[in-house]
């Protein structure tokens, strides 16, 4: 069964900043999840990625399959951006239907 | 259209109550499943169907019985409510070859 770890479990900065949030997982997968979740809100889909990098405004996702690690960037950071950003992989490598095993989060703060 | 909706939104009920948590999908896909938000905003897999076949139970109290009518619905009984099953619960729908998620707007259910 897959473990995900995620790191920082909170971030603070200041707007512009960019900001990096980290997941490594233990099983080999063939894609990866970022989910972002504003406070009291739904979760929303940001990236699924199986190789290379990704792209959508100023979000960035990269992933390096051998070393079972991934990142979500965000440049120059905005209060908006102020969200919890989950990492996600399928619970075995095989993915399928078994479901998503999750990051405990990144609680990030952009401060104006 | 929303694409997960689940019903209702909020749910507040006394302890040893049974009740049930709807959810429908009009995306097509063929898997759904449910996802348990704690109050550390940890999220874990429940259960997941893959048209209309349970896969994955993921050591869940039998106190919860997932129904799935058909591929578009997946419901969630609760029987004798607990306190420790206050949560926020998902439903979410993929398509297995694709792995792309989508999640409904989540149930906050508060059991007094």
């Amino acid at each position: 069964k897959n473990e995900v770890e995620q790191s920082p479990q909170n971030l603070t900065a200041q707007e512009g900043e960019f900001i990096t949030i980290n997941c490594s997982y233990s099983v080999g997968i063939s894609a990866l999840h970022w989910l972002q979740q504003h406070p009291g809100g739904g979760i929303v889909s940001l990236f699924m990625l199986s190789s290379g990098k990704k792209k959508h405004g100023r979000l960035i996702a990269t992933i390096n399959i051998q070393e079972k690690h991934s990142s979500l960037h965000i440049t120059a950071s905005h209060p908006r951006d102020s969200a919890v950003y989950i990492c996600a992989a399928p619970m075995y490598s095989g993915g399928g239907a078994d479901g998503l095993t999750f990051g405990k989060g990144t609680h990030l703060i952009i401060q104006p | 259209d929303t694409a997960v909706s689940q019903t209702p939104k909020y749910l507040v009920t006394q302890m040893g109550n049974d009740k049930s948590i709807k959810c429908e999908q009009n995306l097509g896909h063929d898997t759904m499943y449910w996802y348990k938000q704690d109050s550390k905003k940890f999220l874990k897999i429940m259960f997941s169907y893959n048209n209309k076949e349970l896969i994955i139970n993921e050591t869940v109290p039998n106190r919860f019985s997932p129904k799935s009518p058909d591929k578009a619905h997946l419901n969630l009984h609760i029987n004798s409510l607990e306190l420790g099953d206050s949560a926020v619960y998902f439903c979410a729908s993929s398509q297995p070859s694709v792995y792309g998620y989508t999640f409904g707007s989540g149930t906050r259910l508060t059991v007094v």
